[in-house]
């Protein structure tokens, strides 16, 4: 079983639509993030939980609504969508260090998005 | 601000061959991270190797190395006797030692000839 997964690995959708992406980690780490990654573009950081609490919220548009119920478990929630969302949504973890920084990031394999 | 430049959009390299992949970084804090990260079509990113900035010696992974020059706020990654599993995106990245914040390059493509 891999480290973190994430479902579904792929998602076609309308822009009325509503769906929610999941992610989920089984090693022990106390903080999750979601990126996106974009062709021929630095991978966007969109959202931080660390301890469960949302630390980091990089003017993402409101159409994109996060949710982490417990330290194992995060959702993209997906509303109203524009065809330039369309892209590759990657979940991560790590685990915060004592000094306040974070080891590495241990990714999953990433939710493709194809907004119609 | 923080940043990580990777220049080098695509690089070819002779399966067996040596091949370095360049980054740079610009932080004023003196604390920080770096790390290199390898993303196969498939679409995971795949940690490879960190290395501190109060480290002394550079990082070593087996096949991948870390050329670590402070001075130059350079991260290059060397991946010695290539194969042609290596064939994949190559991500640097930087983390600050404060909170959760990484910063990523845009990467660099890499194709092993057989």
């Amino acid at each position: 079983e891999t480290g973190v997964t994430q479902t579904p690995r792929h998602l076609v959708m309308g822009m009325t639509n509503k769906k929610s992406l999941k992610c989920e980690q089984h090693l022990g780490h106390n903080a999750m993030y979601w990126y996106k990654q974009s062709a021929k573009k630095p991978l966007e950081l969109m959202f931080v939980y660390s301890l469960e609490e949302r630390v980091e919220n990089n003017s993402v548009p409101s159409r994109f609504s996060p949710e982490c119920p417990n330290s194992s478990h995060l959702f993209l929630h997906l509303h109203t969508l524009q065809p330039e969302d369309s892209a590759l949504y990657l979940c991560a973890s790590s685990q915060t260090t004592g000094d306040g920084g974070t080891g590495e990031l241990f990714f999953g394999e990433g939710s493709r998005l194809t907004v119609l | 601000a923080q940043k990580i430049t990777q220049t080098q959009p695509g690089m070819f390299v002779q399966e067996k061959e040596a091949v370095t992949l360049d980054c740079t970084y610009d932080t004023s804090d003196p604390s920080y991270g770096l790390f290199w990260y390898k993303q196969p079509s498939s679409g995971e990113m795949i940690f490879l190797i960190y290395q501190g900035s109060y480290d002394q010696q550079n990082a070593t992974e087996g096949r991948y190395s870390l050329n670590f020059q402070k001075a130059r706020k350079s991260a290059n990654l060397v991946i010695s006797a290539s194969q042609l599993g290596d064939s994949a995106m190559y991500f640097c990245a930087m983390s600050l030692n404060t909170g959760n914040q990484f910063y990523f390059g845009t990467g660099t493509s890499l194709t092993v000839i057989p």
